[in-house]
């Protein structure tokens, strides 16, 4: 089955830095990887996502790159604030809706004002 | 509002016990799934529904059940409560567009 590895599991940054989070997947036949920011206690929210067919998507502060043939996947953010202060997710699925998603573990990233 | 509706949000239990956990899926949406999310931990594949059957189902054992109505609302089902089932429960729907969560019902077994 699916594997994914994410890194790292704690980030620190200072307002105004940016932050990468990588993971990588071990199923080639993967191809939906969406991004979840979780704040405590509450639910997994979709922050951006990308499909197979392309290697980057970007939406304001949020990018997202792909490389199929390394089989991993970043999300950058750009001009943190403290309110991105969360855990991060990424999944991997082989498609967007009638397939299971494999998470992994989660990033705990902390703005500091 | 998240679209996806889930009952109970809080649930305390005694080893042993069973329990029901209620979703109600995003209005559109015919697929339901179900994830377990311990404490610091991503959340993991329990199975899915999809026209009222099981399609897919991850390393849970069958202790844990489900079942999806003709109105696409879906129950899951724990029986013989262990101390490790404690954890949130999310209910997951989704069409071609992608999954939305529900938040979740955080189930304590004592």
């Amino acid at each position: 089955g699916e594997n994914v590895e994410q890194h790292p599991s704690t980030l620190s940054v200072q307002e105004g830095d940016s932050a990468v989070i990588k993971c990588t997947y071990s199923d080639s036949a993967s191809n939906y990887f969406p991004w979840y920011k979780q704040e405590l206690g509450k639910r997994p929210q979709l922050i951006i996502d990308i499909r197979s067919n392309v290697g980057e998507k970007k939406d304001q502060r949020i990018a997202v790159t792909l490389n199929k043939t390394a089989k991993h996947f970043s999300l950058h953010i750009t001009e943190t604030q403290p309110e991105d202060s969360a855990v991060y997710f990424c999944a991997a699925s082989q498609e967007t809706s009638g397939s299971r998603l494999t998470f992994g573990e989660g990033t705990q990233l902390t703005v500091n004002p | 509002d998240a679209g996806v509706t889930q009952s109970p949000t809080h649930l305390i239990k005694t080893r042993g016990q069973q329990v029901t956990l209620r979703c109600s899926p995003k209005s559109g949406h015919d697929t339901v799934s179900w994830y377990q999310q311990a404490l610091g931990q991503g959340p993991q594949f329990i199975f899915q529904y999809y026209e009222e059957e099981e399609r897919q189902r991850g390393n849970f054992p069958d202790r844990f059940s489900g079942h999806q109505f003709p109105n696409y609302s879906s129950e899951l089902n724990v029986n013989a409560l262990l101390l490790g089932d404690s954890a949130l429960y999310l209910c997951a729907s989704s069409v071609a567009s992608g999954y939305t969560f529900g938040s979740g019902t955080r189930l304590t077994v004592v």
